[in-house]
């Protein structure tokens, strides 16, 4: 079993709609969540970033965390078609010095 | 963001020669920085784990010889394909340790061996 599990979809939606994108973890030793998009042959880049249970909201986006659950989840409200990308969930534990553990990536596309 | 440059963004090369690609943090002092490769369509798959002033851990399955890493300074990793092979062609992505735990990502290298 995977520490960081993600549908990999892809997932079509039309503009304007809400997208809910999530990932399950196994490992409790988990603390730092985040969420990156990354474009065709480009660095992901960071959208949003949590350490705590509960919702961030940050423009059009919202990050969701449940620790309980094991269960994190992006929202993306008023779906643009630029928001077309890979999303790609990633975690870090407490002793694991910086390393990230990445989901597979959902790949979206927004269509006008 | 704080912001982490890639270079090249693009470099095709014949087999058998070595490529250098370097990772900067324009803006903070990174510790760490960390090398991925990236297979189409696939996430990111760590290769090492560069620190300032120290040899580079490397993930298990990593070639240390093949995929050479120096972090000589604050602001700077450089990782070296040596002695290419059409295999080694692949996207190589940086990242870099913000003091926060948060991970920049330069915008990646595509390496081709012809």
């Amino acid at each position: 079993q995977k520490e960081v599990e993600q549908d990999p979809g892809p997932l079509s939606v039309p503009e304007g709609a809400i997208v809910s994108l999530n990932c399950t973890y196994s490992n409790s030793a988990f603390q730092y969540f985040m969420w990156y998009r990354q474009y065709s042959r480009k660095g992901p880049e960071l959208l949003m970033y949590t350490y705590s249970s509960g919702n961030k909201e940050d423009g059009r986006f919202t990050a969701q965390v449940d620790k309980s659950s094991k269960y994190i989840s992006l929202f993306i409200r008023d779906s643009q078609p630029s928001d077309s990308a890979t999303y790609l969930c990633a975690m870090i534990s407490g002793t694991s010095y910086g390393k990230l553990t990445f989901g597979q990536g959902t790949i979206l596309t927004v269509h006008p | 963001g704080a912001v982490v440059s890639q270079h090249p963004s693009r470099v095709i090369c014949k087999s058998g020669t070595s490529v250098k690609i370097e990772c900067r943090s324009l803006d903070f002092q990174a510790t760490t920085m960390f090398w991925y490769r990236q297979f189409p369509k696939q996430s990111l798959m760590l290769m090492a784990t560069s620190n300032e002033g120290s040899k580079a851990t490397y993930e298990q399955g990593v070639e240390k010889d093949k995929f050479l890493i120096n972090h000589a300074s604050l602001t700077l990793s450089t990782l070296t394909v040596t002695s290419a092979h059409p295999e080694d062609s692949s996207f190589y992505i940086c990242s870099a340790r913000h003091d926060n735990e948060k991970l920049f990502f330069g915008s990646g290298t595509q390496l081709s061996v012809l």
